[in-house]
């Protein structure tokens, strides 16, 4: 069976500090893909990043960061830095070969305090 | 611009009056899905189409229907509507399986009474 875990429910931060979410995932597939999606206060649904199971280099996109990990099966994504607008529902999510099936974390809310 | 629309964007029902919320993207994708977001259970699959009339079921399909007559459409059917389907509703779609991203509609916040 395939599961996706994001353990923190909620996150509350103040402005310029460094957060990271955490996402640990379950499947028994050797390819797979995993994501990052963050939903703003407004309620859409914006595609953040893309990672595949062969490819275990760290991203880096400005003040976003991402930590693949097979051996510990996590893919934890940071904000460094962050601002209000940083405040989201962040979901990860994973799709296995063939991938027409996605599941989805439960989501981690995350308040930014200016 | 790409995008993928859904109508309504809002509806109150009662139970049992038979509803469809549609879907359309003009991305030209093989791909859709329906999902339904609940707090706290974060997003659950409906069902999914890989193409025109084929269709499957995902984590969650108790209660509704769907059809893929055409590429650019993917309507979701309650026929029996009941309380606990109260629930916020995305449609999505991409350009394949695997690795490809998915594109949101807006969504579809139902009530139902």
């Amino acid at each position: 069976a395939q599961k996706v875990t994001q353990a923190q429910t909620e996150i509350s931060v103040v402005e310029k500090e460094d957060v990271t979410l955490d996402c640990v995932y379950e499947t028994r597939d050797t390819t797979y893909y995993l994501f990052w999606y963050k939903q703003p206060p407004s309620g859409e649904l914006v595609f953040l990043i893309r990672r595949n199971s062969f490819d275990e280099q760290n991203e880096i996109s400005g003040r976003y960061s991402w930590n693949f990990q097979k051996s510990t099966s996590s893919f934890n994504f940071t904000i460094t830095a962050s601002q209000v607008v940083d405040s989201a529902v962040y979901f990860c999510a994973l799709s296995t070969t063939g991938g027409f099936k996605t599941i989805f974390g439960a989501g981690t809310r995350l308040f930014v305090k200016a | 611009e790409a995008q993928v629309t859904q109508n309504p964007r809002y509806l109150i029902t009662v139970t049992g009056k038979k509803l469809t919320v549609t879907c359309s993207q003009n991305m030209n994708h093989e791909y859709m899905s329906w999902y339904r977001q609940d707090p706290g259970l974060g997003l659950r699959q409906i069902y999914y189409s890989m193409n025109v009339e084929v269709t499957d079921k995902g984590d969650v399909p108790e209660g509704y229907k769907v059809s893929r007559k055409e590429k650019r459409n993917f309507p979701l059917i309650l026929e029996s509507p009941s309380p606990n389907q109260t629930s916020l509703y995305f449609c999505a779609s991409r350009y394949g399986g695997g690795p490809y991203e998915q594109y949101f509609g807006p969504g579809t916040r139902l009530t139902v009474t």
